[in-house]
């Protein structure tokens, strides 16, 4: 069975562009999670989506960062205006449900903002 | 504030040696504490983890110990091999009133080195 994929896997952006990062879960997984990992440190928590619907959004820096998961299975992290200290590896994990306790990582998407 | 500590930030091991990987917390509330794994390129993956009703687990060579009053846990591999070599992350979370631990705050990872 596949795992968690993330595309694309680099995105090279410009200062002030949108960008859109997509995450597919494992099949099945209900619930799906988004973090940032900046060079050097731990990956940091920023939403959380139980189904449709995003049950913890706490860790999104600021209202430039927003994510989606329509239809319960694929995710967007969406960043409008990007500056270059949004430049990190975004990473997504999926549960089977939020009580499973492992979380499966994708390889994730490494965002560069020039 | 940075709610998990991790030590050290490197370690070179020999193969066959002991690996010992260190982390302290600081919020009580914490009640789930999982290792990850993490190779270039790739995303973290679930090693071990372990809830503070234990003091320790053993998976196969790998193996945590938890020390609730002093707020530490560590991850030790025994007979450390190439293969092993990677970048390690403990983490904690917080049951919330669901009764899910989804919140990991990891620690800022030991990158280790086994030398063969």
């Amino acid at each position: 069975g596949a795992g968690v994929s993330q595309t694309p896997s680099n995105k090279v952006t410009e200062k002030g562009k949108y960008v859109e990062l997509r995450c597919d879960p494992i099949s099945g997984h209900t619930a799906l999670y988004w973090y940032r990992q900046s060079l050097g440190q731990g990956p940091e928590f920023l939403i959380y989506f139980q189904g449709t619907g995003a049950a913890d959004d706490s860790g999104l820096p600021n209202d430039r960062f927003f994510a989606v998961r329509p239809e319960g299975s694929v995710s967007t992290l969406k960043i409008q205006r990007t500056e270059r200290g949004d430049s990190a590896v975004y990473l997504c994990a999926s549960s089977l449900t939020p009580w499973a306790g492992e979380q499966f990582f994708g390889p994730g998407t490494r965002l560069t903002v020039l | 504030q940075q709610q998990v500590k991790q030590s050290p930030q490197s370690l070179i091991v020999q193969k066959g040696g002991i690996s010992i990987i260190n982390c302290a917390y600081e919020n009580t509330a914490f009640d789930y504490f999982p290792w990850y794994q993490q190779f270039p390129g790739k995303g973290p993956a679930l090693l071990i983890a372990i809830r503070p009703d234990v003091s320790e687990k053993k998976e196969g060579r790998f193996t945590i110990s938890f020390n609730k009053s002093a707020k530490q846990f560590s991850l030790h591999i025994m007979d450390s091999q190439p293969g092993d070599s990677a970048t390690y992350f403990c983490a904690a979370s917080i049951r919330d009133s669901g009764g899910s631990n989804y919140k990991l705050t990891f620690g800022k990872g030991t990158l280790l080195t086994v030398n063969p």
